[in-house]
C-alpha cells in the first residue's frame, strides 16, 4: 500500500507564476489536509478537504491560494501570482473516513515551493 | 482555540543519555495527543499518539510519553539517545477524529557522540 505522494517534490516559481501543487492520498483515504511549513517555524494547517467538499478551510489566506479534491484524481493546492513569502514545504496528509480511534494522519514528503 | 507550546526550539544530548523533549498544550475538549518526527527533507513520520485510555504510550524507536492532564503536558523521553534520533520533533494537538492538528513550534535535537 503507497503512502501519501506529493508531486512535485521540488518546485520553482518566478513571482507572478502559478504553483500547482498535487497530492494523491493513501489508498481507501477519504480525508485530505494541507499544512504549509514555513522556514524555521512549525506546520500549520491550510485546508481540509473531502471528496468534492471543502471541510474547513480557516487556514488558507484569502487571497490567491485555492484547493480542491475532485471525485476523480489528486488534490491540488493552486498558488496564483507566486511571492517570495510563499517559499515553504507544502504537507498533505490523509486519513481514512471516520472509524472511532483511527484519527492518525499520514503524511506526504512534501513539496518544497521556492519563488524567485 | 488549541495551542501547543514546546519548550525549547534545540536540543542537545550525548549519545546514551537521555532524551527529554516537553509539550504543554491548551484545548477546551479533552484532545488528541501526538508526536511526529521528521527527518532532513522528509514529510513527518508518527511516533506515538494519545487518545483515550493508558496515558503512559509507548512508541516506535523507543520513545514514550505520558499524559498528564494536571500539567496539560504530554512530554516525550527516550531513556537512552542513539545518533539516528537526531532530527525535529513535533508535538500536535486534535479535537477529534477527522480534525486539523495544531503543531507546536518543534524541537531539533542534536545528538552527540
Amino acid at each position: 500500500n503507497a503512502g501519501v505522494m506529493q508531486n512535485p517534490r521540488h518546485l520553482v516559481r518566478r513571482r507572478g507564476q502559478e504553483a500547482r501543487l498535487r497530492c494523491s492520498p493513501m489508498k481507501g483515504h477519504s480525508h485530505v489536509y494541507w499544512y504549509r511549513q514555513l522556514p524555521e517555524e512549525g506546520l500549520k494547517f491550510m485546508v481540509y478537504l473531502q471528496k468534492e467538499n471543502i471541510i474547513d478551510e480557516s487556514g488558507m489566506p484569502k487571497e490567491r491560494f485555492s484547493a480542491e479534491f475532485p471525485k476523480e484524481g489528486p488534490s491540488i493546492l493552486r498558488i496564483q501570482q507566486v511571492v517570495r513569502g510563499d517559499s515553504a514545504a507544502y504537507f498533505c496528509a490523509s486519513s481514512p473516513p471516520r472509524t472511532g480511534d483511527l484519527n492518525e494522519q499520514f503524511f506526504g514528503p512534501g513539496t518544497r515551493l521556492t519563488v524567485l | 482555540a488549541q495551542s501547543v507550546t514546546q519548550l525549547g526550539s534545540h536540543v542537545s544530548v550525548s549519545e546514551g543519555a537521555l532524551v527529554l523533549l516537553r509539550c504543554n498544550y491548551s484545548s477546551s475538549v479533552p484532545p488528541y495527543l501526538f508526536w511526529y518526527v521528521q527527518y532532513p527533507n522528509q514529510g513527518l513520520q508518527l511516533l506515538l499518539k494519545y487518545t483515550t485510555g493508558a496515558t503512559l504510550v509507548k512508541g516506535i524507536n523507543g520513545f514514550e510519553a505520558e499524559f498528564k492532564k494536571s500539567e496539560t503536558s504530554f512530554h516525550l523521553t527516550k531513556p537512552s539517545a542513539h545518533m539516528s534520533d537526531a532530527a525535529e520533533y513535533f508535538c500536535a494537538v486534535n479535537k477529534a477524529a477527522g480534525n486539523k492538528l495544531t503543531f507546536g513550534g518543534g524541537t531539533r535535537v542534536l545528538v552527540k557522540p
